[in-house]
């Protein structure tokens, strides 16, 4: 079985420019999660979907939004760039809203 | 964001020696994970623990849902280079979103 995938791999844009994110959950998973990671952090929570919906959202500004597809693959947009916003974007799909995630390999995305 | 303090941040070890690690909260859980980090991969899952008190193993793993719920901790016997990356712990409550630890490192000395 497949498990969680994200694409691109590596990203690399410019100051300004808009970013798409893509992931595909595990089959028959139906929420979807996307965190932020660092260099040398932890996670950090930005989106949680759950049946095409928005289930609950991390500190982050509204330049950063989302959404999930009927088929429950889901997109992440990060907007207006800045150089900050270099980190892994991680994915992870989970069957219901209260079982275990299970993480994509992520997207590192660089901003110049 | 909120975050569970995880402890040690770092840890250097020698090849075959024992490791442990926990995990605090101020709040309690009815849910805890372990996963690892390898670099430049996404966190996988090693251990999943849904009672207080629970004490499971996946291989030379020992990881135990305190009787607190405020609490968890990992074990790793006879360490190998392999088990060299980032351990995060998580917690949840409920229907609530997962909250993450800040890691722990751990590096094998040879």
């Amino acid at each position: 079985e497949a498990g969680v995938t994200q694409s691109p791999t590596h990203l690399i844009k410019t100051r300004g420019q808009q970013a798409t994110l893509r992931c595909s959950p595990i089959s028959g998973h139906t929420s979807v999660y996307w965190y932020q990671q660092a260099l040398g952090l932890g996670l950090q929570f930005l989106l949680w979907y759950d049946e095409g919906e928005e289930r609950n959202r991390g500190n982050f500004p509204p330049r950063f939004s989302g959404r999930q597809f009927p088929n429950y693959s889901s997109e992440l947009n990060v907007n207006a760039l800045e150089l900050e916003d270099s980190a892994l974007y991680l994915c992870a799909s989970s069957w219901g809203t209260e079982e275990t995630q299970y993480f994509g390999p992520g997207t590192r995305l660089l901003v110049l | 964001g909120q975050q569970l303090n995880q402890s040690p941040q770092s840890m250097f070890i020698q090849e075959g020696e024992d490791v442990s690690m926990n995990c605090t909260s101020s709040s309690i859980f009815n849910t805890w994970l372990w996963y690892k980090q390898e670099p430049g991969e996404g966190p996988v899952l090693l251990i999943a623990l849904y009672k207080a008190g629970e004490l499971t193993s996946n291989g030379r793993l020992t990881a135990q849902f305190g009787i607190t719920r405020k609490d968890s901790f990992l074990n790793i016997s006879a360490s190998i280079p392999s088990d060299v990356g980032i351990y995060f712990c998580a917690g949840r409550f409920g229907n609530e979103k997962l909250t993450f630890g800040t890691g722990t490192r751990l590096t094998i000395i040879p």
